[in-house]
Formats: C-alpha cells, sequence, structure tokens
C-alpha cells in the first residue's frame, strides 16, 4: 500500500532560521501530494497540494517541489516565525478512493 | 474558508458503552472520511464513504464501528461496544473531489476517553 516518511521530529529552530521537513513515498499510484499543517486543538488544514510531477507548490513561504524520479516532496522554508510552530504533515492521495495517507508528522517550535 | 463541524468535541464513558460521533462536512461535499490520532501520533485513516457507502476502511475499522449519513444529516461513527484502546481524537473529513483534485476539510476533532 501506500506509505509516507518524514522528518522526525521535534524540531526547534530560533526564529529567522530555515527549515527543511524530508518527506519521501511509496505508491503504485500517481498520486498528488499535499503538505498539511495542525496547530494545537484543531483538525489538519491544507498548506498546499502540487498534483504534477516536477511542478512547485508554496504558501505562506513554505515551498515544496513534487521529485517524481526521488519519490520526495521536501518542505522548505526560508525564514521561519515563531507563529510557524506547529505539526507538519506530508501526505498522498489515492487516486480512486481520495483517501489521505500521512506521514507520521513533524513538530515544529519556533523560539524568538 | 469551508468548515466542517464536530459534535461532540470531548466524550467520557465507560469501557463497553456505545458511543456516536457526529459530523456535520461542507455543505456540497460528497465524500467524508473519519481519521483517528492518538495523542501525539500520526493520522491514521479509518473509513471513507462515498454515496451512502464504504468505499475503503483500514484495519483499524473494526467490527464494533459503523458509519452512516442518513439523508441531509450527519455523518456519523458508531463504536458499540467501546474499548479502551478507542481513547483518541477523531477526525472527521469532506471533500468534493476524490483523487488528484481532492482536498480534504477537516474538523476540529471529538476526543473519546473510555474508562
Amino acid at each position: 500500500g501506500d506509505s509516507v516518511t518524514q522528518t522526525e521530529g521535534p524540531v526547534t529552530l530560533s526564529e529567522g532560521t530555515s527549515l527543511t521537513v524530508n518527506c519521501s513515498y511509496e505508491t503504485k499510484q500517481y498520486p498528488t501530494l499535499f503538505w498539511y499543517v495542525q496547530y494545537p486543538g484543531e483538525g489538519p488544514q491544507l498548506l498546499f497540494k502540487v498534483p504534477k510531477a516536477n511542478e512547485k507548490g508554496s504558501n505562506r513561504g513554505f515551498e515544496a517541489t513534487y521529485n517524481k524520479e526521488a519519490t520526495s516532496f521536501h518542505l522548505q522554508k526560508a525564514s521561519v516565525q515563531e507563529s510557524d510552530s506547529a505539526v507538519y504533515y506530508c501526505a498522498l492521495s489515492h487516486t480512486n478512493t481520495g483517501k489521505l495517507t500521512f506521514g507520521d508528522g513533524t513538530v515544529l517550535t519556533v523560539k524568538p | 474558508g469551508p468548515k466542517v463541524l464536530q459534535i461532540p468535541s470531548h466524550q467520557i464513558i465507560d469501557m463497553g458503552q456505545m458511543v456516536t460521533l457526529n459530523c456535520d462536512p461542507v455543505s456540497n461535499h460528497l465524500y467524508f472520511y473519519w481519521y483517528k490520532q492518538i495523542l501525539g501520533q500520526q493520522m491514521e485513516f479509518l473509513v471513507n464513504f462515498y454515496n451512502g457507502k464504504v468505499m475503503e476502511k483500514s484495519k483499524l475499522f473494526k467490527d464494533q464501528f459503523s458509519v452512516e449519513r442518513p439523508d441531509g444529516s450527519y455523518f456519523t461513527l458508531k463504536i458499540q461496544p467501546t474499548a479502551l484502546e478507542d481513547s483518541a481524537v477523531y477526525f472527521c473529513a469532506s471533500s468534493l473531489d476524490r483523487g488528484n483534485t481532492g482536498q480534504l476539510y477537516f474538523g476540529e476533532g471529538s476526543k473519546l476517553t473510555v474508562l
């Protein structure tokens, strides 16, 4: 079945530093790839999605490129802010059912 | 943006009792999902539902679990009887499309504590 593996957390950074959260996936389908973010007490919300290989998605300064050859979708941000503290999930969608398969999540804490 | 509402936000019950978790999905959405999250751990797929039927379910979706959405009402997850290992936060989600175009919208979760 489908699987997603991402950087183990927790990750602690200082404001203004750069972030990389690695994500790799396995699937026999042609997936759409997603990054979701979850704040305390809330459900996951979409950060951005990329449906096509070799394309880049971005939102709020975060970005990731769908690398089909490497089966990777690493999340990056050049300069993190304290408000970016949250759990970040890499996910892929199943073509036929729409089911999202999540990675384990990476807890990010940004200190002022 | 579109909102998925979940009721209750928190429920405490004794092992062996029945519980029903309710979800009010985004109004024009067609696909419905339940996920389970044990504190601090990953989001685990339970089941998805379309056109009145279960499309796919995981090994976590035990025989004690059931889902339904009677016309125009909540999408529900029922657990009967409950077990200690059912303690978790259950997230409902809905989407308009599936697969490559589908974005899931999640509720804020129903925290279930089984004593």
